[in-house]
């Protein structure tokens, strides 16, 4: 099985900041990277694909980037809806495996 | 537009089994995989398998073998997921999930997601 290591496992930003989220891989996943928004009570929203391929309708203060087994999640200017949890997910091998998540707070 | 409508919450007894559904509507029911997700309180997901409605075929996560049997019926739409022999490990949010019209697994379209608390 791939293992995603996702880090922090939660940190704090002010509306405007910019923050980084990390998701490491066991092995070369090749950019089968997706990313998902979690918000309290709700079931996760897809944000992005091939690790920087935005979704429709996704913000563009969201990106994302890396390869093999490091891709990273950034949020430039953060608002206070994007207070959430974000969940890394790779789709390159059997079983598909999850990032154990991110939660975002906004101070 | 593509909606996944799943059963309301269970509570169960340890020992015993339960069946949680997904009704499927804005799309052809038999060309998509449905796949099944785990999220325990303040854990993360996990990955339980799925079934493709076209011809029955399933994929299992290894760890959910003989726990989780994934079933569909194409006449109303409804995917199913019964689990067996529950513990207080198997209370957890399930959630039906499908993925995009494009590209590989990743899930574009997710079900409300299904309480099932396992005690006694």
């Amino acid at each position: 099985d791939i293992h995603m290591t996702q880090n922090p496992v939660s940190l704090s930003a002010f509306i405007g900041d910019k923050v980084t989220i990390t998701c490491r891989a066991s092995q070369d996943i090749s950019r089968y990277l997706g990313w998902y928004q979690q918000k309290q009570g709700q079931s996760p929203k897809y944000l992005m694909y091939y690790a920087s391929n935005l979704l429709s309708g996704v913000p563009s203060r969201f990106s994302g980037s890396g390869s093999g087994t490091e891709y990273s999640l950034t949020i430039t200017g953060i608002q206070p809806e994007d207070a959430a949890t974000y969940f890394c997910q790779q789709c390159y091998s059997y079983p598909l495996t999850f990032g154990s998540g991110t939660k975002l707070e906004i101070k | 537009q593509v909606q996944l409508q799943q059963s309301g919450a269970e509570l169960v007894k340890p020992g015993s089994s339960v069946k949680i559904s997904c009704k499927a509507s804005g799309y052809t029911f038999t060309s998509y995989d449905m796949h099944w997700i785990k999220q325990q309180p303040g854990n993360g997901l996990e990955w339980i398998g799925w079934l493709y409605p076209g011809n029955n075929k399933t994929m299992y996560n290894q760890k959910f073998n003989g726990k989780a049997t994934l079933t569909a019926d194409k006449s109303s739409s409804t995917a199913y997921m019964q689990l067996t022999s529950l513990t207080s490990e198997d209370s957890a949010v399930y959630f039906c999930a499908r993925r995009a019209a494009i590209g590989p697994n990743w899930f574009a379209y997710w079900g409300q997601g299904t309480l099932v608390t396992v005690s006694s």
